[in-house]
């Protein structure tokens, strides 16, 4: 079945410094959403990326869709302790089905 | 917009007790929600579709009998443990989406610890 990898698994950053996570699908997407999950919390929608090579930001986050529409990355400028939790990306399969990659835990030294 | 709502947001019970979590879409109708069960620091797997109307649709190796899912309205839908065992306890979520390949909306999600 369609697979969705994340890496890396976790990053501890200093404040300031950037952030980068990274995912990958076995098959060609539609389209390709991040949710961030605060610790103790629920995953919320940050975004979602539809057309090839598409990159969008909101504010110190850029998000990049693959040309193949097979992988994306999200990239945090000058991260915040507010940057803490957990980030997902995930594609749609079956309809409206979501597969979530393992998800990437981001925590900010201050 | 895209509100839902989970309820409890946490259950501490016995062992062989049933447990019902419900969820709620409260500004907008969702014939489709999802339920997911999430590990610590692991992430969401998708446990079963639930469809208003019909039956749920359950991912390979989610027993039906053990987890009961109803979706009697278009902005409510109940997730049933049934004789909850401690390898039950987990971190539940629900989501609904406003349609097909839309973003999905999350609940507040629901600790269940079974003693």
């Amino acid at each position: 079945g369609q697979q969705v990898m994340q890496i890396p698994q976790y990053q501890h950053v200093q404040e300031g410094e950037d952030f980068t996570t990274y995912c990958n699908s076995s098959t060609t997407l539609s389209n390709i959403q991040w949710y961030k999950q605060r610790p103790g919390g629920h995953p919320v929608f940050l975004i979602q990326l539809v057309k090839s090579g598409e990159v969008k930001k909101q504010k110190r986050l850029t998000f990049q869709f693959g040309e193949a529409k097979k992988n994306s990355s999200l990239h945090i400028t000058a991260t915040q302790t507010t940057d803490v939790g957990t980030y997902f990306c995930a594609g749609p399969t079956n309809g409206n089905k979501l597969v979530f990659g393992a998800g990437t835990i981001l925590r900010v030294k201050s | 917009g895209a509100v839902v709502s989970q309820h409890p947001s946490w259950v501490i019970c016995k062992s062989g007790t049933s447990v019902k979590i419900e969820c709620r879409s409260l500004d907008f109708q969702a014939t489709t929600m999802f339920w997911y069960r999430q590990f610590p620091k692991q992430s969401l797997m998708l446990m079963a579709t639930s469809n208003e109307g019909s039956k749920a649709t359950y991912e390979q190796g989610v027993e039906k009998d053990k987890f009961l899912i109803n979706h009697a309205s278009l902005t409510l839908s109940t997730l049933t443990v049934t004789s909850a065992h401690p390898e039950d306890s987990s971190f539940y979520i629900c989501s609904a989406t406003l349609g097909v390949l839309r973003p999905q909306h999350f609940g507040d999600g629901t600790r269940l610890s079974i003693l």
